[in-house]
């Protein structure tokens, strides 16, 4: 049984480039969830989507934050313009969707912004 | 609105005892879930127990028990014997039925350090 995968594991990267992360779900899971965790601090959810429809974003995911999930399957996070603020843990779960309310959580990816 | 607090930032106990770990959460809606994870140095959250807002039984899995009691909105979990192994971050988290479907709130973790 594959858990859910994440990569790159670490990505570091200087202030005003572009990064993409990329996760991919547990087989079956229809529904796919991006975190963010900042050193000291539980994680804050960033969006989800519901097969390849993104049905909930935070405030936290400003414009330079795009998420997409193409054929309902991986998901890829994209931030534009990176900035120091966005150095921290990324992380991916998935779940089943109503019937099991679980979010299994991938390893993250580690970024920092210099 | 939903929050959960986990006021203790910072747990250090000896190997072999007992150590509980506090959750406190505040919703409005009606059913609700609730969830403690493990985050190990590795950094991957690892998923321990759910529990549904209308299931107040109290559940023991191994040296793992947790005490779930709505009538302070709290969701406290034990671990019994504890070993060096044990020592991680740990999250409670809670899950409404709201307009915020979807969405996990997280508490900011209690680091636990057992010394052998």
């Amino acid at each position: 049984d594959t858990g859910v995968s994440q990569d790159p594991r670490h990505k570091i990267t200087k202030r005003g480039q572009n990064v993409t992360f990329r996760c991919d779900p547990i087989s079956e899971h229809n529904r796919l969830y991006w975190y963010r965790q900042t050193l000291g601090q539980g994680p804050e959810f960033l969006t989800y989507f519901q097969n390849e429809a993104q049905l909930e974003k935070s405030r936290l995911l400003s414009d330079r934050f795009s998420a997409e999930r193409p054929k309902g399957s991986f998901s890829t996070l994209e931030i534009q313009r990176t900035e120091q603020g966005d150095s921290a843990m990324y992380l991916c779960a998935s779940s089943l969707g109503w019937t099991e309310e679980t979010q299994y959580f991938g390893p993250g990816t580690r970024l920092l912004v210099l | 609105a939903q929050k959960v607090t986990q006021a203790q930032t910072e747990i250090s106990v000896v190997e072999k005892e007992d150590v509980t770990l506090d959750c406190v959460y505040e919703t409005r809606d009606t059913t609700y879930y609730l969830f403690w994870y493990k985050q190990p140095p590795s950094g991957e959250l690892v998923f321990l127990i759910r529990r549904n807002s209308f299931d107040e039984q109290n559940e023991i899995s191994g040296r793992y028990s947790w005490n779930f009691q709505k009538s302070t909105s709290s969701f406290n979990f034990t671990i019994t014997a504890s070993q060096v192994v044990d020592s991680a971050v740990y999250f409670c988290a809670l899950r409404g039925r709201g307009s915020t479907l979807g969405r996990l709130y997280f508490g900011r973790g209690t680091q636990l350090t057992v010394w052998p």
